[in-house]
C-alpha cells in the first residue's frame, strides 16, 4: 500500500528536550516536505527536499532541522523545542514537479501531534 | 497579503443543498490548483485538481478556475452530512517549489 508514515503520532515533551519526528514514504517520490498546522493559520511549510541531500527552507524554518540521507526518509528534528512549536505536523511527498502532470499534488502522512510544555 | 485566501466559515448548508466554497490566490505564476478535504484531526485528502480555466466535474464535486480573476471555487452538489469537514484550497507555485495552502473553510451539512 502506498503510504507516508510518521512517528510518533502523539508526543508530549518538555522545553529543550531534543526530539525527532520520522517520516518515511514507499512511493519512490523525490519531493518531500514538512508542514505544521495551527488553528486559523492553515498548513505552513517548514522545510522541503527536492531529492537526496537537497533540502531548503520553507516559510517557517526557525527552530527546526531536517536531513535527507535516503530517498524514502525525511526526519524533522527539533533541537531545543519550545512551547510555540506545539502544533500538528504533517509530512508529505510527491513526484517532482517536472515529472508529473499534477505538479504540487501532495500525499500526506497521518500527522504528528506535538505538545511542548 | 496572504497568498491563498479562503473564508474561514463556518459555512452551514442543509442536506441536499449545494455548498459553494471560494478561494483567491495572489501569485499569477501559480500552475496547479487543488482542493483537499480534512476531517478533524486527520490528514488532508485530495478531492479535486484543476489546472486550466473553466470547470472540472468529478461526481458531486465541481472545481472552477478563473486565472484572470485569480479565483478558484469548489461546488458540492447534494451535500451530505459526511461532507462536513474543513476544505483546504492549495496552489502550486512553480518558482517557489511549494504548495501553498489557504487556512481552510469549515463546512457543516445539517441533516
Amino acid at each position: 500500500e502506498a503510504q507516508v508514515t510518521q512517528n510518533p503520532r502523539y508526543l508530549i515533551t518538555v522545553t529543550g528536550k531534543k526530539l525527532t519526528v520520522t517520516c518515511s514514504q514507499n512511493m519512490n517520490h523525490e519531493y518531500m516536505s514538512w508542514y505544521r498546522q495551527d488553528p486559523g493559520l492553515g498548513l505552513r511549510q517548514i522545510y522541503y527536499s527536492m531529492n537526496v541531500e537537497v533540502t531548503d527552507k520553507g516559510d517557517v524554518p526557525e527552530g527546526y532541522k531536517v536531513s535527507r540521507k535516503e530517498k524514502r526518509n525525511f526526519p524533522l528534528i527539533l533541537e531545543s523545542p519550545s512551547p510555540n512549536q506545539t502544533s500538528l505536523y504533517f509530512c508529505a511527498s510527491s513526484i517532482n514537479f517536472d515529472r508529473t502532470l499534477r505538479p504540487g499534488e501532495l500525499f500526506f502522512g497521518e500527522g504528528s501531534r506535538l505538545t511542548v510544555l | 497579503q496572504k497568498e491563498v485566501e479562503q473564508n474561514s466559515g463556518p459555512l452551514s448548508v442543509p442536506e441536499g443543498a449545494i455548498a459553494s466554497l471560494n478561494c483567491t490566490y495572489s501569485d499569477r505564476g501559480s500552475q496547479s490548483f487543488f482542493w483537499y478535504r480534512q476531517y478533524s484531526g486527520k490528514s488532508p485528502e485530495l478531492i479535486m485538481f484543476i489546472y486550466s480555466n473553466g470547470d472540472k466535474e468529478d461526481g458531486r464535486f465541481t472545481a472552477q478556475l478563473n486565472k484572470a480573476s485569480q479565483y478558484v471555487s469548489l461546488l458540492i452538489r447534494d451535500s451530505q452530512p459526511s461532507d462536513s469537514a474543513t476544505y483546504l484550497c492549495a496552489v502550486w507555485v512553480t518558482g517557489g517549489f511549494k504548495t501553498i495552502f489557504g487556512a481552510g473553510t469549515r463546512l457543516f451539512v445539517k441533516a
